[in-house]
Parts: structure tokens; C-alpha cells; sequence
């Protein structure tokens, strides 16, 4: 079981950017899959959430996204993305994807995280 | 928005040592209470959920009470490795939230 991010890098203040999680070793429509940030030197940040295909693959967002960063997945290349639109300096942290623990309301598998620096 | 608090932000511990680490609920949760690990430059790794119940590898040392407003995060007796950032979490609605986090060092 494994999910491993990338896309990130330094992009200007009202760029775009989209992060990429590869997903492999388990049923990959089962979960619900999120993304959660860290800045640097703070705590951990909810981001957004697509459930599973037995939920529609309905999205959440947190306040602080809502209308600039969008969650995916495609089944085609078992990968869950953030696009992520008008991104601003509070952006900057480390990302990472998070599998839902199905029944048990946490997240038990995390990838090792990508770094996103938004500066001018 | 549920609000957790926990207390302290801060703990200086030595090996050996039996800590606890408290979380507080702005309103009511039921157990939908987590608590996670967090070293420097590692992803969170969970430990507890369901307010209680020890993720597969966890050490036994590890354990979660608590149910509504008020959870606890215990550890028996430090280990070394066990120095860290502790956080807890709400997942049963949105948003999703998460403590401030707890920094367990060395005395």
C-alpha cells in the first residue's frame, strides 16, 4: 500500500499548480481520499476530500480553498490530483495525500508529502 | 466547525516516563476521536482510533480514551522514539479538523 506525491515547486502568487498522488496496492474506488497540508513550522490542515465511488465521489473543501483548488481522481492511472488555482503566500506547505481508514473516521496511510513554496 | 484543543502544548518527559495528552472538543464527537504521530520531515502515522482502539503495529504502550468533549492520548512508559508531535483529530463531518498539536521532547 503506497501513495506517493509530486507536482510540487514555487510558483508565484496567483498561479496554478497541480499535485499529483500515485496510488497503488489497494482498491483505489473504496476510499475516500484527502488532502491535508502542513506550513512550515505549524500544525496539520485539512484540505479537501473525494469520497469513494460509492459515495459519488462527492468533495469537501475547507473554508480557506473553496472556490480555487479543485480534487480529483482518475481511475486510468490509479491517481488522486489537487488542482490548485490563485494561490497565495498562506498556500506554502508541505501537501500531503491521505487514505481514508474505511469505518474508522482517520487516515491510516499517508504519503511522504510534497513541498509547495508560493513567492514572488 | 468543531474546535480541539489540546493541552499541553508543550511536555518535557524523560524515558521511562507515563504522559498523557488531553483533547479537547468544542461540542460533542461521540469517540469519532484519532490521535497521530508526527517526527520531523515524516508524514503523521497513525496511532489511535475510534477514540480507543490501536492501529495495527501500534506499540501496546500506546493508548486512547475518552467519549464527547474531552479525550485522552496515554503512553505507559517513554521509549526513545517516542519523542515527537502528537495530534488529534476529528473526522466524522466537515471540515475536518485537527488539534495544534502537542510536542513531547526530552527532559
Amino acid at each position: 500500500v503506497q501513495l506517493v506525491e509530486s507536482g510540487g515547486g514555487l510558483v508565484q502568487p496567483g498561479g496554478s499548480l497541480r499535485l499529483s498522488c500515485a496510488v497503488s496496492g489497494f482498491t483505489f474506488s473504496d476510499h475516500h481520499m484527502d488532502w491535508v497540508r502542513q506550513a512550515p513550522g505549524k500544525g496539520l490542515e485539512w484540505v479537501a476530500r473525494s469520497r469513494n465511488s460509492g459515495n459519488s465521489h462527492i468533495t469537501h473543501y475547507a473554508a480557506s480553498v473553496t472556490g480555487r483548488f479543485t480534487i480529483s481522481r482518475d481511475y486510468s492511472d490509479s491517481s488522486l490530483y489537487l488542482q490548485m488555482n490563485s494561490l497565495k503566500t498562506e498556500d506554502t506547505a508541505v501537501y500531503y495525500c491521505a487514505r481514508d481508514l474505511s469505518g474508522g473516521h482517520a487516515f491510516d496511510i499517508w504519503g511522504q508529502g510534497t513541498k509547495v513554496i508560493v513567492s514572488s | 466547525d468543531i474546535q480541539l484543543t489540546q493541552s499541553p502544548s508543550f511536555l518535557s518527559a524523560s524515558v521511562g516516563d507515563r504522559v498523557t495528552i488531553t483533547c479537547r472538543a468544542s461540542q460533542g464527537i461521540s469517540r469519532y476521536l484519532a490521535w497521530y504521530q508526527q517526527k520531523p520531515g515524516n508524514a503523521p502515522k497513525l496511532l489511535i482510533y475510534i477514540a480507543s482502539t490501536l492501529q495495527s503495529g501500534v506499540p501496546p504502550r500506546f493508548s486512547g480514551s475518552g467519549s464527547g468533549t474531552e479525550f485522552t492520548l496515554t503512553i505507559s512508559s517513554l521509549q526513545p522514539e517516542d519523542f515527537a508531535t502528537y495530534y488529534c483529530q476529528y473526522l466524522n463531518d466537515y471540515p475536518v479538523t485537527f488539534g495544534q498539536g502537542t510536542r513531547l521532547e526530552i527532559k
